[in-house]
């Protein structure tokens, strides 16, 4: 079974800074995806970045990137020039590329993001 | 509608009662997923339909649980007997035909509290 471990349970970064976020997985296959997902007080989950496992290249969005790194099963999230609104729980997600497992998106224990001034 | 939407949004029960849980996924989503999130946990997948297909009951954690879709649309989260350690944040989501790389859109959950 697929694993997802985040193991900064909190982390702090100033306004306008960097941070960035740890998430490693454990998988036998190769051919999957990964995701981050913020959660704000809202409750309501978005989407913030994706990442196919066969693309060497890392996903950005804007002021978010992902440092995919395959050999090491690891998939940290770079914010840059962080805003107050990026404080929320960021939780790190696995999803088969087998058809027979897709269903099911594997979630990390998540990060709690603040950002101070 | 323009979101998932969850009902309710807080739920009060005392040990021992059935209790149902709504999700109304986005018009036009085939795929719906139902998660747990467990104070300090991450998200514990419960349950996942797909269209017509028989749905993935994988995730439930016993027979108290159980869930339908009707219409391709409307799902219903069904606890009997409750017990307090039911207690957590429901999670529901859709997404347009559940593909692996799809983004999954979330409603904003129902808190169950089990007295």
């Amino acid at each position: 079974a697929q694993t997802v471990t985040q193991s900064q349970p909190e982390m702090s970064v100033q306004e306008a800074e960097t941070v960035t976020l740890s998430c490693t997985y454990d998988t036998s296959e190769s051919d999957y995806y990964l995701f981050w997902y913020k959660q704000p007080p809202s409750r309501q989950m978005i989407l913030v970045i994706r990442q196919e496992a066969y693309k060497q290249q890392n996903a950005t969005e804007n002021r978010f990137s992902v440092n995919f790194q395959k050999a090491a099963k690891s998939f940290s999230l770079k914010i840059s020039d962080s805003q107050l609104g990026d404080a929320a729980m960021y939780f790190c997600a696995y999803r088969s590329g087998n058809t027979g497992t897709a269903s099911k998106l594997t979630f990390g224990t998540g990060t709690r993001l603040q950002v101070t001034l | 509608g323009a979101g998932v939407s969850q009902s309710p949004s807080n739920k009060v029960t005392e040990k021992g009662k059935d209790v149902e849980l709504r999700c109304d996924p986005i018009s036009g989503h085939t795929a719906l997923y139902w998660y747990r999130q467990s104070l300090g946990q991450g998200l514990e997948f419960l349950i996942y339909f797909q269209g017509n297909s028989a749905p993935d009951k994988s995730g439930l954690p016993s027979d108290r649980f159980s869930a339908e879709r009707t219409g391709g649309s409307v799902s219903t989260l069904t606890i009997q007997r409750t017990q307090q350690e039911d207690s957590a944040v429901y999670l529901c989501a859709s997404s347009l035909q559940g593909l692996q790389n799809e983004k999954l859109f979330f409603g904003s959950g129902t808190q169950l509290s089990v007295l």
